[in-house]
């Protein structure tokens, strides 16, 4: 396992089409976690699995996002009729809890560009 | 609101030098810390964390120092390399046991 993998790496769309990311995490890690990031600023908090259950959501930045994580391994990011603003670097990172550690480890993000 | 703090967005420092970065967070509650780094193009990759508990914590050239009396972080990066040339990040668990709150993050540039 050599870590988070992120599929595509960069996803160019125009303004109102949906787009899907995916996030493989490490294999024996259970939590797993989107953030968002824009140009200048840290990674953005969006939304987390534990095992199949998403346990927060709050923070999703509109109803147009969703998540899953339908077998508690892989998990897909979904935005529907993607905005301008919605460009950015999305990143999954992932955790294993219950080994004393809270550290997340990211992977490589996922560059949107909303046309 | 709460949020997690860097003093300084830049930093430009020689090789061989030794590097500090700072970091300001200002929720009492936080009890787990960590530092990132990250380059052009990637995820932010762990560098190194602390809990509260310590006020000091040692890895390979990296050392961080908690101080929790005046709510203030840094990370010490000894003879600094060319490779470590990046932004970096520090985290704030914030009492949440899932979340992680960052900063805007820091420039490090490194002189050959």
């Amino acid at each position: 396992d050599t870590g988070v993998s992120q599929n595509p790496r960069h996803k160019i769309t125009k303004r109102g089409q949906n787009v899907t990311f995916r996030c493989d995490p490490i294999s024996e890690h259970n939590r797993l976690y989107w953030y968002r990031q824009t140009l200048g600023q840290g990674p953005e908090f969006l939304t987390y699995f534990q095992n199949e259950a998403q346990l927060e959501k709050s923070r999703l930045l509109s109803d147009r996002f969703s998540a899953e994580r339908p077998k508690g391994s892989f998990s897909t990011l979904e935005i529907q009729r993607t905005e301008q603003g919605d460009s950015a670097m999305y990143l999954c990172a992932s955790s294993s809890v219950g080994q004393g550690s809270e550290k997340l480890l990211f992977g490589s993000g996922t560059q949107l560009s909303v046309l | 609101g709460e949020s997690v703090g860097l003093h300084l967005p830049t930093l430009s420092v020689q090789e061989g030098d030794n590097s500090i970065i700072n970091c300001a967070y200002s929720n009492s509650a936080s009890d787990y810390f960590i530092w990132y780094k990250q380059e052009s193009g990637k995820g932010p990759q762990f560098i190194i964390d602390i809990r509260s508990n310590m006020d000091k914590r040692q890895g390979q050239r990296v050392t961080v120092l908690l101080n929790k009396t005046v709510k203030h972080l840094s990370l010490q990066i000894a003879a600094t390399q060319p490779g470590d040339s990046a932004v970096y990040f520090c985290a704030d668990s914030g009492g949440s046991n899932y979340k992680l709150t960052f900063g805007k993050g820091t420039l490090l540039t490194v002189n050959p």
